[in-house]
């Protein structure tokens, strides 16, 4: 079936880069995404890639795709303690709902 | 643009009660909303899939007569917890899919229900 795994905690210091790591079963999936969740709030959409992209660069943010070994990373340069929060990974399902599933959210600290 | 809107924000119900949620969009049509349920430091659990004019598809394991779900129009749909116990005191977050949108889908600010 299909199912998303990260890891649970990341600490950088600011300024630091993070890479954030996610792997995927569904080797059909069409679009994968990161979302940022602040503490009491929803979910912000902060990239996604295609599935035919290797890497998606916006900002401070980097995207790397490895679609053999479904792998995903996001890549956070120059952290500020604004990045701290939860981020997930999610693949959208090849099913004709074209439902997100998500990974278990890897809470990003960043020390002063 | 794609902003979608929850309401309301936090609500504190009496266990027998029953609660309605509301998700709008509100520059956008959404054929498709979805319904997910976080519990804390856990990630998003997704409920039902909500189309617009038709039943919504339940995920295992979800009692349909216990989370009522309509979605009458391309700009809202209604989450209803009914007869609420202790144990459905969650986070609640809608989404929706912009017909068309490859980029992924907006989410609502989320609903904390207490339930006492």
């Amino acid at each position: 079936g299909e199912d998303v795994e990260q890891s649970l905690f990341l600490s950088v210091r600011e300024g630091d880069s993070s890479v954030i790591n996610c792997t995927y079963t569904d080797s059909s999936s069409t679009y994968l995404y990161w979302y940022k969740q602040e503490p009491g709030a929803g979910l912000q959409l902060l990239t996604y890639i295609f599935s035919n992209m290797d890497m998606k660069q916006d900002q401070r943010l980097t995207v790397l795709l490895n679609k053999k070994d479904k792998h995903l990373s996001l890549r956070i340069a120059d952290t500020q303690t604004g990045d701290s929060a939860i981020y997930f990974c999610a693949e959208r399902s090849s099913g004709n709902t074209g439902k997100l599933i998500f990974g278990q959210g890897t809470t990003l600290q960043v020390k002063p | 643009g794609a902003v979608v809107s929850q309401h309301p924000s936090r609500v504190i119900c009496k266990s027998g009660t029953s609660v309605k949620i509301e998700c709008r969009s509100l520059d956008f049509q959404a054929t498709t909303m979805f319904w997910y349920r976080q519990f804390p430091k856990q990630s998003l659990m997704l409920m039902a899939t909500s189309n617009e004019g038709s039943k919504a598809t339940y995920e295992q394991g979800v009692e349909k007569d216990k989370f009522l779900i309509n979605h009458a129009s391309l700009t809202l749909s209604t989450l209803t917890v009914t007869s609420a116990h202790p144990e459905d005191s969650s986070f609640y977050i809608c989404s929706a899919a912009r017909t068309g949108a490859s980029y992924g889908y907006t989410f609502g600010s989320g609903t904390r229900l207490t339930v006492v």
